[in-house]
């Protein structure tokens, strides 16, 4: 079984400000994905980043940075520096390697104000 | 074009009317899916599928019905559509090792 929790359901942040999006995940599976998507206000869902069950190595890509521990079961997300055009739903997305199911978290909104 | 393509992107239906979202993806990708968005339950699975002839229930199965007899196709049908079927419906899909589960745009269903 999975269960992704998002706790934060919004965030609001004032330009240039760091913020971290928090994802807690639970599975039983022994080969997952961790996924992040944005949804901006025009409805579209944008991939960001995959992380497999295998790989713990935290990334960064511009402004965005993604921090996976699997002690704690957690895929957080973090943007540096937000911009107003930050603001949008993210979602964390467990994707299971045994059975094929991707669920998502309920999503945190993001308000970056100028 | 290559992608993901949900029709129609608009609908709105009477209450008790079958009616059937299309997705069709042109990557040969092995998993598909279907997801409902409603405002505060973020994008519940509906059903998916591992590959042709294969598909499993997700969280929300009841009222709809799927098929996949090709690998590009994942209709998805609403049997005898009712209020609470009003929401924006999402299709995906993925490879089994996937670098990322791709969407189409969304269809805005509205059943009156």
């Amino acid at each position: 079984a999975q269960k992704v929790t998002q706790a934060q359901t919004e965030i609001s942040v004032v330009e240039k400000e760091d913020v971290t999006l928090d994802c807690v995940y639970e599975t039983r599976d022994t080969t997952y994905y961790l996924f992040w998507y944005k949804q901006p206000p025009s409805g579209e869902l944008v991939f960001l980043i995959r992380r497999n069950s295998f790989d713990e190595q935290n990334e960064i890509s511009g402004r965005y940075s993604w921090n996976f521990q699997k002690s704690t079961s957690s895929f957080n997300f973090t943007i540096t520096a937000s911009q107003v055009v930050d603001s949008a739903v993210y979602f964390c997305a467990p994707f299971s390697g045994n059975t094929g199911k991707l669920i998502f978290g309920q999503g945190t909104t993001l308000q970056v104000k100028p | 074009d290559a992608g993901i393509t949900q029709s129609p992107r608009y609908k709105i239906t009477e209450t008790g009317r079958q009616v059937t979202l299309m997705c069709h993806q042109t990557w040969s990708h092995s998993y598909m899916f279907w997801y409902r968005q409603d405002l505060g339950h973020g994008l519940r699975l509906i059903y998916y599928s591992a590959a042709a002839d294969i598909t499993d229930k997700g969280e929300v199965p009841d009222g709809y019905v799927v098929s996949r007899s090709k690998t590009e196709n994942f209709p998805l049908t609403l049997e005898s559509a009712t209020r609470s079927q009003t929401s924006v419906y999402f299709c995906a899909s993925s490879e089994s090792s996937p670098e990322g589960a791709f969407f189409g745009q969304g269809t805005r269903l509205t059943v009156v």
